[in-house]
């Protein structure tokens, strides 16, 4: 079965500090990966999405994400953190071969940047 | 940009009741979903629907859900009696294709609150 886990529950940064949010995946087939991020009182956007190519991916905001085969792993990085990216961050992935391309998401990691 | 859209935003309901939890997907999309997340939680898959039919549910998703798309528009959930460990926020997704490779657009949620 697959399933995702985040490392970190929690992470406090003071701004312009990097950021680095593991995620690991299990999964014996192709999958394709997504970073997503609530704001406080918002819905879950998509970040950033890996389906082929290269495996360093760029999304919105200034956020990457480097995809690992060899670790399962697609962690998510910002070189200088703002205020504004205090948010909740979830990696998710799907199974390529599943048509309905149900995702499964780690448990979130809460990202608090302080100004 | 269009939006996936949900009513209500909140939900109370008494142990038993039934509740039907609305979602109105983007307009072109033809896959729809349904995930929800427990407080302190990870976000889980509940069931994908495509074509007027369920294409796929977890096992979270018995006899006491179903899902129905009464026209055009519409995407509901439906809960027939609710029990406490309902309680959690539900998120309604949409996706224009069938397969892995499309992004999933995702409403703000209905928070479902059993007492």
């Amino acid at each position: 079965a697959q399933s995702v886990s985040q490392h970190n529950h929690h992470v406090i940064l003071s701004e312009a500090a990097s950021l680095e949010l593991g995620c690991n995946y299990s999964y014996g087939g192709t999958v394709n990966l997504f970073w997503y991020v609530q704001y406080p009182g918002q819905h879950l956007q998509l970040l950033l999405k890996y389906f082929s190519g290269d495996p360093l991916v760029k999304g919105i905001k200034g956020f990457e994400a480097e995809f690992i085969k060899s670790k399962f792993s697609f962690n998510l990085r910002k070189p200088s953190v703002q205020w504004s990216d205090t948010a909740e961050y979830f990696c998710a992935v799907n199974a390529r071969d599943n048509q309905g391309g149900k995702l499964i998401f780690g448990q979130g990691t809460e990202l608090s940047v302080k100004p | 940009e269009p939006e996936v859209t949900q009513t209500p935003s909140h939900q109370v309901t008494q142990m038993g009741q039934e509740v039907i939890l609305r979602c109105v997907p983007i307009s072109n999309h033809l896959y729809f979903y349904w995930y929800r997340q427990i407080l302190g939680q990870k976000v889980e898959f509940l069931v994908s629907f495509y074509n007027n039919e369920i294409s796929e549910k977890s096992e979270i998703f018995d006899d006491q859900f179903s899902v129905e798309r009464p026209d055009g528009s519409n995407f509901t959930l439906k809960i027939r009696s609710t029990k406490l460990e309902d309680s959690a926020m539900y998120f309604c997704a949409s996706k224009i294709m069938t397969g892995g490779y499309y992004e999933q657009y995702f409403g703000p949620g209905t928070r479902l609150t059993v007492t």
